[in-house]
């Protein structure tokens, strides 16, 4: 079956433009996490979807950050007025339930560069 | 403020050998933890976990030791195979949250 996919897989954009990045979870996952990995870092919690609600948005960097979810499946991060300091992956996972007991399937990432 | 530490950036090991992936933690209240596997390009992928009611777990090549006292674990391979050369990352949870706290990886080479 299809695992999770995003699009675009590579972005480039100016500074202080907005852009929206697209998370596909493998279908009947109702969890979905977007994570971010800056160079040399670690992976970074940013928001995880139980459903269409968002029930932890703490690993948001700022207002800039906002993802919204529908229909319990696709899901889009849009920062706006991006910075430089955005420039990094932006992964995406589902699970097919919440819960730390349930593995987390990782899309292969939107690489964003801000210049 | 590291809560998941992965003190080595790299290591390299000759095929057939033990590779040993070391991570350290100062979260006390993790109790659930994870290793992934990351090639070039692609998203990681889920490897092996194990509960802090657990000191070891085994799957096939690849076990995973805790040490609680110490807020260590380890993932150990063996045989180590060409094919598992990767970055490994070791992540870890609260009990409730489904926050994911990753270490900054450790780039594996199996040498042939």
């Amino acid at each position: 079956g299809a695992g999770v996919s995003q699009s675009p897989s590579n972005k480039v954009t100016e500074k202080g433009k907005d852009v929206e990045l697209r998370c596909d979870p493998i279908s009947g996952h109702t969890a979905l996490y977007w994570y971010r990995q800056s160079l040399g870092q670690g992976l970074e919690f940013l928001i995880y979807f139980q459903g269409n609600s968002a029930p932890d948005k703490s690993g948001l960097p700022s207002d800039r950050f906002s993802a919204e979810r529908t229909g319990g499946s696709v899901s889009t991060l849009t920062i706006q007025r991006t910075q430089q300091e955005d420039s990094a992956v932006y992964l995406c996972a589902s699970s097919l339930s919440p819960g730390s007991s349930y593995e987390q399937y990782f899309g292969p990432g939107t690489r964003l560069t801000v210049t | 403020d590291q809560q998941v530490k992965q003190n080595s950036p790299s290591l390299s090991v000759q095929e057939g050998r033990i590779s040993i992936l070391n991570c350290d933690y100062t979260n006390s209240m993790f109790d659930y933890f994870l290793w992934y596997k990351k090639y070039p390009a692609e998203g990681p992928t889920f490897l092996i976990s194990i509960s802090s009611i657990k000191d070891k777990n085994e799957d096939g090549r690849f076990t995973v030791f805790l040490n609680k006292s110490a807020k260590h674990l380890s993932l150990h391979i063996v045989p180590s195979q060409p094919g598992d050369s990767a970055v490994y990352f070791c992540a870890a949870s609260v009990g409730g949250s489904e926050k994911l706290v990753f270490g900054k990886g450790t780039k594996l080479t199996v040498n042939p």
